[in-house]
């Protein structure tokens, strides 16, 4: 069965230090891997997805993300943390094909210190 | 883009009425749409999956005769709960396929947040 794993419930950096959320998966196939963030009260805003090829993908906002098969993780990464970014973060893998169900992971919460 | 609208985007309600979640995909159409709940501080849990024109199918553990989801057109999913107890107050999410995008990508409404009294 599918499952995702963020180890890290809570996070605290530092404004303009570097970020790396954790995130492992589970999945038999080549699994589709997403990252979104939510804001309090709000949806799911897609941060970056990785499908197929490059396994260091990038997104929005500076994110970047890299997979790796052998680890079965695909963690987010961010050079310098801004205030603005701090807010849940979710890593889920998908499927694919007419389900297009998603799982996601716990979350990680991430607090920005000035 | 690709934008997900929900509305209403929080409800309170007394205990024993119906509520109607809307989700609207504004700008292109959606052959399937999915519910999700999310308790306060926890991750997303997927309710069912809502496909046009055909019955939800219900994830384990969903009662399919409280959460009524409704898939009457390539724009429109709706989430009836019915006799709604204060055990149902929850983040309701919907997302969205588009008709013509590669596999596996989502777009999230904004979530609706309900109260029960």
């Amino acid at each position: 069965a599918q499952s995702v794993t963020q180890p890290d419930i809570h996070i605290t950096v530092s404004e303009g230090a570097s970020l790396e959320l954790r995130c492992n998966y589970s999945y038999g196939a080549t699994p589709y891997l997403f990252w979104y963030v939510q804001s309090p009260g709000q949806g799911l805003q897609l941060l970056l997805k990785y499908f197929s090829g490059d396994t260091l993908v990038q997104g929005i906002k500076g994110f970047e993300a890299e997979f790796k098969r052998s680890q079965s993780s695909f963690n987010l990464r961010k050079p310098s943390v801004h205030w603005s970014d701090a807010a849940e973060y979710f890593c889920a893998v998908g499927a694919g094909g007419a389900t297009n169900k998603l799982i996601f992971g716990t979350g990680t919460l991430l607090a920005v210190q000035p | 883009g690709a934008v997900v609208s929900q509305h209403p985007s929080w409800v309170i309600c007394k205990s024993g009425t119906s509520v109607k979640i809307e989700c609207r995909s504004l700008d292109f159409q959606a052959t399937t749409m999915f519910w999700y709940r999310q308790f306060p501080k926890q991750s997303l849990m997927l309710m069912a999956t809502s496909n046009e024109g055909s019955k939800a199918t219900y994830e384990q553990g969903v009662e399919k005769d409280k959460f009524l989801i409704n898939h009457a057109s390539l724009t429109l999913s709706t989430l009836t709960v019915t006799s709604a107890h204060p055990e149902d107050s929850s983040f309701y999410i919907c997302s969205a396929r588009k008709r013509d995008r590669e596999t596996g990508e989502l777009f999230f409404g904004e979530g609706s947040r309900l109260t029960v009294l």
